[in-house]
């Protein structure tokens, strides 16, 4: 069985500190993708950043750091220097293409709040 | 690109009435899903489409929801009759393909309050 696990469900922080969000996941799968969405007040899903089983590499894109670990099934996200715009629901997701549907499962998401 | 659109957004009835909901998907986009979002809760999957075919609805309350794909572009989500417990947000989401490889794209959802 397939499965998402956000622990935390609400980080609140002040503007400019650093916060990371944790996920780890469960699969039977040996190839699969991991995700990260964005929620933001408005309600639409954002897709952040997709990362396959096979790609251990770190990934930074600005503020944003994604640290990926098979060994402890954790795929976790990091922002640097927050902001108030970054305040939002945030999912981890995790789909696995060589399951008879290739859905993606979501964890509970983690809602962050940056104060000002 | 235009996004994946949704209608209505808003939606308030009282139970044991009917709603529906309308997608239009990517164009181009094979594979469309909807999800049910519950306050405070991930989006979890109520049905998946390939084209016009479903491949998976094992999580559809098939006693009162109801989905279609006819035409293998736009889709449908009956509820009928509508429970207290089924207030949430219906979100729609294509992709490319049915590769797990392939991003989702959704919509800004329909939220539905049930009286």
């Amino acid at each position: 069985a397939q499965k998402v696990t956000q622990a935390q469900t609400e980080i609140s922080v002040v503007e400019k500190e650093d916060v990371t969000l944790d996920c780890v996941y469960e699969t039977r799968d040996t190839t699969y993708y991991l995700f990260w969405y964005k929620q933001p007040p408005s309600g639409e899903l954002v897709f952040l950043i997709r990362r396959n089983s096979f790609d251990e590499q770190n990934e930074i894109s600005g503020r944003y750091s994604w640290n990926f670990q098979k060994s402890t099934s954790s795929f976790n996200f990091t922002i640097t220097a927050s902001q108030v715009v970054d305040s939002a629901v945030y999912f981890c997701a995790l789909s696995a293409p060589y399951s008879s549907a290739s859905k993606i499962i979501f964890g509970s998401g983690t809602r962050l709040s940056i104060r000002p | 690109e235009a996004g994946v659109a949704q209608s209505p957004r808003y939606k308030i009835i009282e139970k044991r009435q009917s709603v529906a909901f309308w997608c239009n998907p990517i164009s181009g986009h094979a594979t469309l899903y909807w999800y049910q979002q519950i306050l405070g809760q991930g989006p979890k999957l109520l049905i998946q489409f390939q084209n016009n075919g479903v491949v998976d609805d094992s999580q559809l309350p098939k006693d009162r929801f109801s989905a279609e794909r006819l035409k293998g572009v736009d889709s449908t989500l009956k509820i009928q009759p509508a429970k207290l417990e089924d207030s949430a947000v219906y979100l729609c989401a294509s992709r490319y393909s049915n590769s797990g490889a392939n991003v989702l794209t959704f919509g800004a959802g329909s939220r539905l309050t049930v009286l």
